[in-house]
């Protein structure tokens, strides 16, 4: 069974602060997926980084995919309140399953 | 392009009576995918279907939930009996697979289920 270890699990800042957000695994994965999840609300798509050592960025965020393809970081700069929400790293471990295998979440506070 | 749409979107049922959800995929999404997703976890994959055949159902606790997807386009899921344990947002989300290096899942709003 592929796991994904969050951390921290919640993280409360004041608006301005950078941080980084981890996702761990001891299984490899052929791509991996940022998502953000808003209360009452489904996960929406952030960003899927496929290559090991990769780096996407999205404005204020910066995703990178380990070398070996088992973790994952996200990093905010300047946090903003629409900042916050539940982020959730997913994993897809293919031979073309099309299954995801999510992580618990960080669930993170930007504080005006 | 309507999104992934799922109703109800709250239900509050006593232990042991029935429950059921549905779901409406993206127009011409093959692949679609019911999740739990409880209090302060990651969303947890109940059964993936592919137009209208199941693809994974080995997390689906089979002799209380149930889910079809006739004609390859809405599906339902069912709980027959609930219990306390249930109470969780189901998440509903289909996917076209991999386009052009990416391979993206759109899910719906989710339907908060309580038992109490």
């Amino acid at each position: 069974t592929q796991l994904l270890e969050q951390s921290p699990q919640f993280l409360s800042i004041q608006e301005g602060e950078n941080l980084t957000v981890y996702c761990n695994s001891s299984s490899v994965f052929s791509s991996l997926q940022w998502y953000r999840q808003e209360p009452g609300e489904g996960p929406v798509l952030l960003v899927t980084v496929v290559t090991g050592g990769e780096v996407k960025k999205l404005k204020r965020l910066t995703f990178q995919f380990g070398d070996a393809r088992k973790d994952s970081s996200l990093h905010i700069t300047a946090a903003q309140p629409g900042d916050t929400g539940l982020y959730l790293c997913a994993g897809e471990s293919g031979a073309g399953s099309y299954q995801l295998t999510f992580g618990k979440g960080t669930k993170l506070s930007v504080i005006p | 392009e309507a999104g992934v749409a799922q109703s109800p979107r709250y239900k509050i049922i006593e232990k042991r009576q029935s429950v059921a959800f549905w779901c409406n995929p993206i127009s011409g999404h093959a692949t679609l995918y019911w999740y739990q997703q409880i209090l302060g976890q990651g969303p947890k994959l109940l059964i993936q279907f592919q137009n209208n055949g199941v693809v994974d159902d080995s997390q689906l606790p089979k002799d209380r939930f149930s889910a079809e997807r006739l004609k390859g386009v809405d599906s339902t899921l069912k709980i027959q009996p609930a219990k306390l344990e249930d109470s969780a947002v189901y998440l509903c989300a289909s996917s076209l697979g991999w386009r052009g290096g990416v391979y993206t899942q759109y899910f719906g709003p989710g339907t908060r289920l309580t038992v109490l």
